[in-house]
């Protein structure tokens, strides 16, 4: 089943921060994160494996509770390149990460 | 390292016609992917491939489709007679071995089924 992300679309000021949120239903072995600008693949970002781990990539990281399905994508002091449309891809236990089933997205926009 | 090749681009063709798209991995890369993307929507999952063993593929993916990773190098998907619901962004990803590693996703072969 697809993940479910919130929101569906932010719009942002330069510098200013945001979060976007990616749930499952199903128990979670990893969950990725990916970026996609018009026209182009998506480019990966991030993944965590462990409950509760946060990782860090430039002023962006996140968060995934095991227990509760769920992971934050946080962008903080928000960047005019951050703009794109945001995916979460999740691995279910059974499948043991052989596959990511993505959510919807969450477009980004950042103005100056 | 070259990145992840996919060929062609774009490929328009008409109902009931069969197409072939090329994926080229990143070359140590022993996983390998393919997904179909429509717009606002995420990339849905069609099958993968490990070394040249296609181990998992989507109850959605009908029999039309097929996909093939010779040698475990390159690998093709095929459709055959098209229809207009077929019209997508069909993205090739791999993956290297390890448990922090994520997709390297091609540009992909944009179908237009007319």
């Amino acid at each position: 089943q697809q993940p479910v992300q919130s929101p569906q679309a932010v719009i942002l000021r330069e510098g200013e921060d945001a979060v976007i949120n990616c749930s499952s239903s199903k128990a979670l072995y990893s969950v990725h994160w990916y970026r996609q600008k018009h026209g182009e693949a998506p480019v990966f970002l991030m993944i965590l494996l462990k409950g509760g781990e946060q990782k860090g990539h430039e002023k962006i990281s996140a968060s995934f509770n095991e227990k509760k399905q769920q992971s934050s994508l946080y962008l903080t002091a928000s960047q005019l390149s951050y703009s794109g449309t945001y995916f979460c891809g999740t691995a279910a236990r059974e499948t043991s990460g052989s596959r990511l089933t993505f959510g919807e997205g969450t477009q980004l926009t950042v103005n100056p | 390292d070259t990145g992840v090749s996919q060929d062609p681009r774009h490929k328009i063709t008409k109902r009931g016609q069969n197409v072939t798209f090329r994926c080229d991995p990143i070359s140590e890369h022993n996983r390998l992917y393919w997904y179909r993307q429509t717009l606002g929507q995420g990339p849905e999952f069609l099958t993968y491939f490990q070394n040249e063993a296609q181990l998992e593929k989507s109850r959605l993916l009908s029999d039309r489709f097929s996909a093939e990773r010779p040698k475990g190098s390159f690998s093709t998907l095929e459709i055959q007679r098209t229809e207009q619901g077929d019209s997508a962004m069909y993205l090739c990803a791999s993956r290297g071995t390890g448990p922090g590693v994520g997709y390297t996703f091609g540009s992909g072969t944009r179908l237009t089924v007319v």
